[in-house]
This record gives C-alpha cells, sequence and structure tokens, in this order.
C-alpha cells in the first residue's frame, strides 16, 4: 500500500511566521504534488515536483515555496503566513512508471493562521 | 475557468437507494478521469477511475459513466449506505500526472 505522511495534521501558525509543512511517500514515485482545500474551491495546485531538485508552479504559487532534496521528500513552505493561508494542506504523490494518473494522498494538515 | 465542475455542492440521499453523483469537463484533452472520497480532517482516497476510451468502469457498488460526447462523467452507488457519507471530487487529466480536481458534491446517506 502507498503511504503518505505529513509531519503534522494541525498547525496554529501567527501571522509573518515561517512555516514548513513536511510530506514523505514511501512507495519511490517520482511525482509529489501539495494542494489546498478549501470549501467550495476544491482542491488547487500550489506547487509540483518531477524529481529531486525540480519544482513546477502549479495554479496559486503565490506565498509559497517548495523544497525538494530526497526523493521520498517534499516540503511546502510559507515564508511569511498570512490568515488568508489557513487552509487544510494535502500532499500527494505518483509514479509515471504506473502508466495512470492516480495518486495517492496524505492525511492533510489544517493550518490555522491567526 | 474552470475546467472541472461539480455544479451540485450537495446531495442528500436515503440509505439502500441510488446516489447519482454528476461532474462536467470542457478540455476535450482529457483522457483519464478518477474519484476521490474526503472525510472530513482526513486526506482523499482513490476510488474510481476510467480512461477516456471506455465509457463505463464498476467495481463493486461504485461505477463510473463517461458520456465523451457531452463531456460528462457520473458515480452511481448502489445501494448507498451511511458509510459513504463524505465529499466526492472528481478530476481529470491530459496525458499528464497532474490532476484538475472538481469543487466536489458532498453526499449525505441518511437511515
Amino acid at each position: 500500500d502507498v503511504k503518505v505522511t505529513q509531519s503534522s495534521r494541525y498547525l496554529v501558525k501567527r501571522t509573518g511566521e515561517k512555516v514548513f509543512l513536511e510530506c514523505v511517500q514511501d512507495m519511490d514515485h517520482e511525482n509529489m504534488f501539495w494542494y489546498r482545500q478549501d470549501p467550495g474551491l476544491g482542491l488547487r495546485l500550489i506547487y509540483f515536483s518531477y524529481d529531486v531538485k525540480m519544482k513546477e508552479k502549479g495554479d496559486i504559487p503565490e506565498g509559497y515555496s517548495v523544497s525538494r532534496e530526497k526523493k521520498e521528500r517534499f516540503s511546502l513552505i510559507l515564508e511569511s503566513a498570512s490568515t488568508n493561508q489557513t487552509s487544510m494542506y494535502l500532499c500527494a504523490s505518483t509514479s509515471p512508471r504506473s502508466g495512470v494518473a492516480t495518486q495517492y494522498f496524505g492525511p492533510g494538515t489544517r493550518l490555522l493562521v491567526l | 475557468d474552470q475546467q472541472v465542475k461539480q455544479n451540485s455542492p450537495s446531495l442528500s440521499v436515503q440509505e439502500g437507494r441510488i446516489s447519482i453523483l454528476n461532474c462536467d469537463y470542457t478540455n476535450s484533452m482529457f483522457d483519464y478521469f478518477l474519484w476521490y472520497k474526503k472525510y472530513p480532517a482526513e486526506g482523499p482516497t482513490f476510488l474510481i477511475s476510467i480512461s477516456s476510451i471506455k465509457d463505463k468502469n464498476e467495481d463493486g457498488r461504485f461505477t463510473v459513466f463517461l458520456n465523451k460526447s457531452a463531456k460528462h462523467l457520473s458515480l452511481h452507488i448502489v445501494p448507498s449506505q451511511p458509510g459513504d457519507s463524505a465529499v466526492y471530487f472528481c478530476a481529470a487529466s491530459a496525458g499528464t500526472d497532474k490532476l484538475i480536481f472538481g469543487t466536489g458534491t458532498r453526499l449525505q446517506v441518511f437511515p
């Protein structure tokens, strides 16, 4: 079974803080993704990575950055947290070797920025 | 520009009946479609998928139908159970691993 873990289930941060969200997958997947989920907006892609050291902007990258130093780990960084970044953050992974686009998700991190 | 649309934000169905969740898309390049189920405070879990070369895929109580000419897909759950109460997202891809998600439909199955 694919296992995607996220470092925290719940986080509370203050405006202006630097926030790190960590994601680790154990299936040797090349591709990893960060989404945020907000009511009525579905899942929106923030950043994704097809390989170590590689990153691509998704649909809403502003205010975020990412780091992929190891294949299994993909970090999302909020450089200076703002209240509009309060959301559920979801990490996912997949492998092009599987031949299909099915992504496997972690449990999510619910972030509250005060 | 919402390429994948779920126009019904919520659906309420009695236990034992059929649940039908709908999804429309605009991009004719989409060739793979998926449904995910999400419980509160959990990540989405993959439910069922369909390739654009098919018009139906079935897995137990879940069936996905694809109508390419109408750019429409639907998920049928028969019979519906209380444990099916969740938010359902449809998603689509166009030959890559990048998925475009709809906004979700909250299904409530009541006794």
